[in-house]
């Protein structure tokens, strides 16, 4: 029962390069989310999607694109890193409905220098 | 103004005392949720409460809608229970969540 995984835990990356972090969960979520943490504030939702196929922006969506061609999978793509995005990057799922709660991956550790 | 407020930022406990962590916050929910987070560790679930309260183990949760606050206490605490909680509120049409800052919790043996 793996429930959220995150791939990769850590990634160095070079300014202007690009990546994408995956995030696959197993429960038949339909719900999924990227947040990023930074020191000295709450995690911060960059983009979300409600179902397969479909994804919004969340409150610091700039610099990242989203995908989720298949339910089980939310993708986070950076197509050209900048120091700023140096953070840590949460996956989180969950189904619709107030009894519901989240699961969360346990992140990805990204450096971009 | 940050819409969820946690206080202490920084909590230092000795094994044994019991501990509350607060969190107001000013916007409407449908939820909320206590989180644990270990140094270097992923995000876990401890709570998601929308009245009264629950327990889990040593740890309770409280909520009072009417004054949009919660408390999460915990009960003859040890070092293993040293981690980052974080209160998150739920709300808005999709039930986004919106993250406190986070109280940093250090139990001394």
């Amino acid at each position: 029962n793996a429930g959220v995984t995150q791939t990769p835990k850590f990634r160095v990356l070079k300014t202007g390069q690009s990546m994408t972090l995956l995030c696959a969960q197993d429960m038949n979520h339909e719900y999924m989310y990227w947040y990023r943490q930074d020191p000295g504030m709450g995690l911060r939702l960059i983009h979300y999607s409600v179902g397969e196929g479909t994804t919004a922006k969340g409150e610091v969506p700039d610099g990242y694109n989203v995908s989720r061609l298949k339910k089980q999978n939310f993708l986070l793509g950076l197509e050209s890193a900048a120091p700023s995005q140096t953070s840590v990057y949460f996956c989180a799922s969950r189904d619709p409905g107030l009894n519901y709660g989240y699961t969360f991956g346990s992140g990805t550790r990204l450096t971009v220098v | 103004k940050n819409e969820v407020e946690q206080s202490p930022q920084n909590l230092t406990a000795q094994e044994g005392e019991f501990i509350t962590i607060n969190c107001s916050y000013s916007v409407g929910i449908s939820a909320l949720h206590w989180l644990q987070q270990h140094p270097g560790g992923g995000i876990v679930s401890l709570f998601m409460l929308s009245s009264g309260k629950k327990k889990h183990g040593r740890l309770i949760a409280t909520i009072n809608i009417q004054e949009k606050h919660s408390s999460l206490h915990i009960t003859a605490s040890h070092p293993r229970d040293s981690a980052v909680y974080i209160c998150a509120v739920q709300g808005g049409s999709q039930g986004n969540l919106i993250f406190g800052k986070g109280t940093k919790l250090s139990v001394k043996p």
